[in-house]
């Protein structure tokens, strides 16, 4: 089936660092895929929707110069959140829409961020 | 934003026993979908039914959609301690980003 690999799975950085985190579709291509943050005992919220080849599309609230977010390949998109501060300490998930009659999602395994 | 509320948002049983767990949402759907967590990790789709089914069978999984209601329900037969976890409903308007519920988190006592 459909493989998205995200990584790193956990990372620990300062304040004001900035950190990638990359989502990879393994044996497809990915035109969009979906970035999503989920507090501790929380549901997932949409941040933003990662275009190849155009810009991110973020959701009202989330600050687009914080989160960066390329889409150069259509097998790669890239979250940065720069200048991190300990409140960005959260889960972040990626996710690609797939094709066919009965068609789902499928997620990366999610990276951990702290902040410290 | 979330689509709706699920309900319990906590449920502790023992295994053998059947989990229920309920989702509302807010908006006309295609088909709403059923989702996994385990703590920490990705999700894991489980199962999809659409707006013109009422009811869908997976294994152990029973999915019930009631569009007149704006409701659904994910029954787990024979729970066992493996199915702890937290599980959250999900709909989309065609192939946008999912919008999630509240979630459920299942605590099957060995």
């Amino acid at each position: 089936g459909a493989v998205v690999s995200q990584h790193p799975s956990r990372v620990i950085c300062k304040s004001g660092t900035s950190v990638k985190i990359e989502c990879r579709s393994l044996d497809f291509q990915a035109t969009t895929m979906f970035w999503y943050r989920q507090f501790p005992k929380q549901s997932l919220m949409l941040m933003a929707t990662s275009n190849e080849g155009s810009k991110a599309t973020y959701e009202q609230g989330v600050e687009k110069d914080k989160f960066l977010i390329n889409h150069a390949s259509l097998t790669l998109s890239t979250l940065t959140v720069t200048s991190a501060h300990p409140e960005d300490s959260s889960f972040y998930i990626c996710s690609v829409s797939l094709t066919g009659p009965n068609y789902g999602y499928t997620f990366g395994s999610g990276t951990r961020l702290t902040v410290v | 934003s979330q689509q709706g509320e699920e309900d319990p948002q906590a449920l502790s049983i023992q295994e053998g026993e059947n989990a229920t767990m309920n989702c509302s949402y807010k908006t006309s759907i295609n088909n709403l979908q059923w989702y996994r967590q385990n703590s920490g990790r990705g999700l894991v789709h489980l199962i999809l039914i659409r707006s013109n089914e009422r009811e869908k069978h997976s294994g152990r999984l029973r999915v019930t959609l009631d569009t007149s209601k704006k409701s659904s329900s994910l029954l787990i037969t024979a729970s066992r301690a493996a199915d702890t976890a937290s599980y959250f409903c999900a709909t989309s308007p065609g192939r946008r980003a999912l919008t999630f519920g509240s979630g459920t988190r299942l605590q099957v006592q060995p």
